[in-house]
């Protein structure tokens, strides 16, 4: 079945760790994103993916990077800058932007707690 | 910049009857799209109703029906017959077509609880 895996569901980080969080979609999407998630929060955007090789940084990027060197992957590394990782974190996929098409699929999420 | 406003952290209903959930944006763009996204206690993000800007008509999905005013920014879910699984949070979303990035907005959702 089609759609987009997030790994792991839980992690910790310890203090001054860098973590990764995995994303891959089967979808053949060319669109990616990752949003954070806080309590009472809405989503908010961290970085997004339109194609390959290329992506720009969203309202909250201060502490994260990313990579797109595959259309089915965009990892999401929280480093050691962002001083409150804690929160759900969900990578969402679409069809050459979401302007052009239907919907976002999102992931299942990663919970990230600071140990 | 643009914004999505979600005034009701909470709201209640009883099993079969009707709740509506507001929702206003603030935008200068002429063209764009609103969602109503569904979140679940499993976390898991769902597409409730899409409604595209330059449409008049409301959209409408089964029980799920919108009251978009473009002029107001307004842009209302109305749950119809409700059901205990409809109990969620729920998100409202924007997005633009053009002028700027293409970044799917979010409210800060709305906790709606379905009584038996």
């Amino acid at each position: 079945d089609g759609g987009i895996t997030q790994s792991p569901k839980y992690l910790f980080r310890k203090e001054g760790q860098n973590v990764t969080l995995s994303c891959e979609q089967n979808l053949n999407h060319d669109a990616m994103y990752w949003y954070r998630q806080d309590p009472g929060q809405g989503l908010r955007l961290i970085y997004y993916s339109q194609i390959v090789n290329d992506f720009q940084k969203g309202d909250i990027a201060e502490g994260y990077s990313v990579s797109r060197e595959k259309k089915e992957s965009f990892p999401l590394t929280v480093t050691s800058a962002q001083k409150n990782p804690t929160a759900f974190y969900l990578c969402a996929s679409s069809v050459r932007g979401v302007a052009t098409n239907e919907k976002l699929f999102f992931g299942s999420g990663t919970q990230l707690s600071v140990l | 910049a643009q914004t999505v406003t979600q005034s009701q952290p909470e709201m209640s209903v009883q099993e079969a009857e009707t709740v509506t959930l507001s929702c206003t944006y603030d935008t200068s763009e002429s063209d764009y799209y609103l969602f109503w996204y569904k979140q679940p206690p499993s976390r898991q993000m769902i597409l409730v109703i899409r409604q595209e800007a330059y449409k008049q008509q409301n959209a409408t999905e089964n029980r799920f029906s919108v009251n978009f005013q473009k002029a107001a920014k307004s842009f209302s879910l109305k749950i119809s017959d409700s059901q205990l699984g409809d109990a969620a949070m729920y998100f409202c979303a924007y997005i633009a077509t053009q002028g700027g990035s293409e970044k799917l907005v979010f409210g800060k959702g709305t906790k709606l609880t379905v009584n038996p």
